[in-house]
């Protein structure tokens, strides 16, 4: 099984409302990342975790929150969002973080709108 | 980061052969090059990486020049379903993650 998992594929939500993107993969990676990506622009990395920790976090606001309770799950914790918030989010996972002649895998995104 | 430098986009017939471009030239000794490639509505998707030999696989070639602060990705025979933004990315050891540029959109003609 080489595919990362994102649900739900689409989400509407209220600058008020609390909602959580979820990502899984079952390849025994130890490396997840999150990234979003703004129409016609390329992906912009989020976070990154490894082995279960935070490792990176590219100055993302706190309304955007970041949980990995698993090795095979990532989810990301959504609260007061903005409508510029709306975009393409995208979980990733490769080997590990040091293993870079390896690839890294990528889900198809939850497409966020936020009203 | 390191820095990679794409055209914005390229144009290509169908069933002919496209080289992407890339220029690295701040790469390091041990950094690897990927490519991965955005077809729309859909998340990225490796296609190729190498450090200093060329490298073929089913999707693409990679030619990395001798200096390695260029590289090229060849798709064979361009299909239609090729067509998407794809990127050219330096993964470095000490962190590694897939920093993406602006890329090159490709587009295949009928």
């Amino acid at each position: 099984d080489t595919e990362v998992t994102q649900t739900p594929k689409h989400l509407v939500m209220g600058m008020t409302n609390k909602k959580s993107l979820k990502c899984e993969q079952h390849m025994g990676h130890r490396a997840m990342y999150w990234y979003k990506q703004k129409a016609k622009k390329p992906p912009e990395l989020m976070f990154v975790y490894s082995y279960e920790k935070l490792s990176i976090n590219e100055s993302v606001p706190s309304r955007f929150s970041p949980e990995c309770p698993n090795s095979s799950l990532l989810n990301l914790h959504l609260h007061a969002l903005q409508p510029e918030d709306s975009a393409l989010y995208l979980c990733a996972s490769s080997q590990h973080i040091q293993a870079i002649n390896t690839e890294a895998f990528f889900g198809q995104g939850t497409r966020l709108t936020v009203v | 980061d390191a820095k990679t430098t794409q055209p914005n986009s390229m144009e290509s017939n169908e069933e002919e052969p496209v080289h992407l471009p890339c220029n690295h030239s701040t790469i390091s000794g041990t950094d690897y090059i990927h490519w991965y490639r955005q077809l729309p509505s859909q998340g990225p998707e490796y296609v190729i990486h190498g450090l200093t030999s060329n490298v073929n696989n089913r999707m693409a070639s990679l030619a990395i020049a001798e200096d390695r602060k260029s590289s090229t990705l060849i798709l064979h025979r361009a299909t239609l379903r090729d067509a998407a933004v794809y990127y050219c990315i330096l993964r470095r050891g000490s962190q590694g993650n897939l920093i993406f540029g602006k890329g090159t959109k490709l587009s295949v003609k009928p």
